[in-house]
């Protein structure tokens, strides 16, 4: 299989950092996607990354490691907007659909 | 940017008829549009993909006699839920990707079916 791994739920605190962790499997990986999903709306695309190292984008920042089939998305500053899902997906090599996590929920206090 | 519009946002039927739900690229043509169904509170789970002008390919344990997709144009994908029974109540969501794009995959705004 081609088990993406993240887990289901977390809490930060208005302000904070917080980071998301996903795992996946690392045979035929062609690329990795986040995905912000609010409750009852469509994902929308946050952040790719296929080479490995970090990609900064404003307070998000994702992650790769090829080697080790590890990614995570950083968030900083957090605002209570950010209570979301974060889903994490990966391309494989001869999948044309993306594979996603379960997603992790994200909720954000004041 | 990429715009996927999927239509309606919103649908509740009766239990036994069957419900059409459209997914248009506006801006670029599409040759392979994926469908997902979320259920509260899981992640996507892939339905079909279909390429323009072929048969979709539908995922293990999904019905294609039940969910009939059609991807008849470069900018058009349906997916018609025939006979709807409660149990298909779902939030159904469509992507699209094209040749020549940097990321590829644009999610529709997504439908919740109700069946009653």
């Amino acid at each position: 299989g081609q088990n993406i791994d993240q887990p289901t739920e977390m809490t930060a605190t208005e302000g904070a950092i917080v980071q998301i962790n996903c795992t996946y499997q690392t045979s035929g990986f062609n690329g990795l996607f986040w995905y912000q999903q609010h409750a009852g709306e469509a994902p929308t695309f946050l952040s790719y990354n296929v080479l490995d190292g970090l990609e900064e984008k404003g307070r998000f920042s994702s992650f790769l490691s090829r080697s080790k089939g590890y990614s995570y998305l950083l968030l900083k500053e957090l605002q209570m907007k950010d209570s979301a899902s974060y889903l994490c997906a990966v391309s494989y090599t001869g999948r044309r659909a993306l594979t996603f996590g379960s997603g992790t929920r994200l909720q954000v206090q004041p | 940017g990429a715009v996927v519009s999927q239509h309606p946002s919103r649908v509740i039927c009766k239990s036994g008829t069957s419900v059409k739900i459209e997914c248009r690229s506006l801006d670029f043509q599409a040759t392979t549009m994926f469908w997902y169904r979320q259920f509260p509170k899981q992640s996507l789970m892939l339905m079909a993909t279909s390429n323009e002008g072929s048969k979709a390919t539908y995922e293990q344990g999904v019905e294609k006699d039940k969910f009939l997709i059609n991807h008849a144009s470069l900018t058009l994908s349906t997916l018609t839920v025939t006979s709807a029974h409660p149990e298909d109540s779902s939030f159904y969501i469509c992507s699209a990707t094209g040749t020549g794009e940097n990321y590829g995959y644009t999610f529709g705004s997504g439908t919740r079916l109700t069946v009653v």
